[in-house]
């Protein structure tokens, strides 16, 4: 069974810092590109990030550009979000995500975790 | 780089078909076949129903259509069930290299 467990959310004043963490297993980690994907409460879905399955392509949106970090390590299975200058509009649920394979390009997620909060206030 | 919009709301009763809306820019849902939709209940995880823009993953059920025209793509659920119940969100690759939702819809089965 696919599992995918975010960790790390936590309540930071604007221009902290956190990193937050997805553990992942049921599935061969090192095959996949990985994304995450923020949800402000009570709003929509917002891509924030994706990452290639070597960890050698990152993607941003343009509104965390320059303060926020994907990394990964397939030896033990995690993704990893670190954000930095945190500001009140960053304060949401973080979803980590498993691309879909059978997409044409990446961007489609097809397991998705249950999330982490952060509060940035 | 802005969100496609789709209706805040769209209802129907059981068993009818109805049809949401995404409507975006050729720097995104106009420009490539890249669009998805999932369902997302209160409370869960998004759930994957369409991609590349008419496509079905194993398992969703053939009541989730999928189909794009110029800017906008739709998703049309037949059939309407009380488990349809939930908000839904398009998605499309862009122009920039990244991934953009639109601002959801919420069904409500009458």
């Amino acid at each position: 069974e696919v599992r995918l467990v975010e960790s790390g959310g936590d309540l930071v004043h604007p221009g902290g810092s956190l990193r937050i963490s997805c553990e992942t297993s049921g599935f061969t980690f090192s095959n996949y590109a990985m994304m995450w994907v923020r949800q402000a409460p009570g709003k929509g879905l917002e891509w924030v990030s994706y990452i290639n399955s070597a960890g050698d392509i990152t993607y941003y949106s343009e509104s965390v550009k320059g303060r926020f970090t994907i990394a990964r390590d397939n030896a033990k299975m995690s993704l990893f979000l670190e954000m930095k200058s945190l500001r009140v509009g960053d304060t949401g649920v973080y979803f980590c995500a498993r691309d879909y394979e059978p997409a044409t390009v990446w961007g489609t997620a097809d397991y998705w975790g249950l999330g982490t909060l952060l509060t940035v206030s | 780089q802005s969100a496609p919009s789709q209706p805040a709301s769209v209802s129907g009763s059981p068993g009818q078909s109805i049809t949401i809306s995404c409507t975006g820019t050729i720097s995104d849902v106009g420009g490539f076949n890249y669009v998805s939709w999932y369902q997302q209940r209160p409370g869960k995880a998004p759930k994957l129903l369409i991609y590349d823009v008419s496509s079905r993953p194993l398992g969703v059920s053939d009541r989730f259509s999928g189909s794009k025209s110029d800017n906008t793509a739709s998703l049309t659920i037949s059939g309407l069930q009380t488990d349809d119940e939930a908000d839904y969100y398009c998605s499309s690759y862009t122009l920039r290299k990244t991934q953009v939702f639109g601002v959801g819809t919420r069904v409500t089965v009458l």
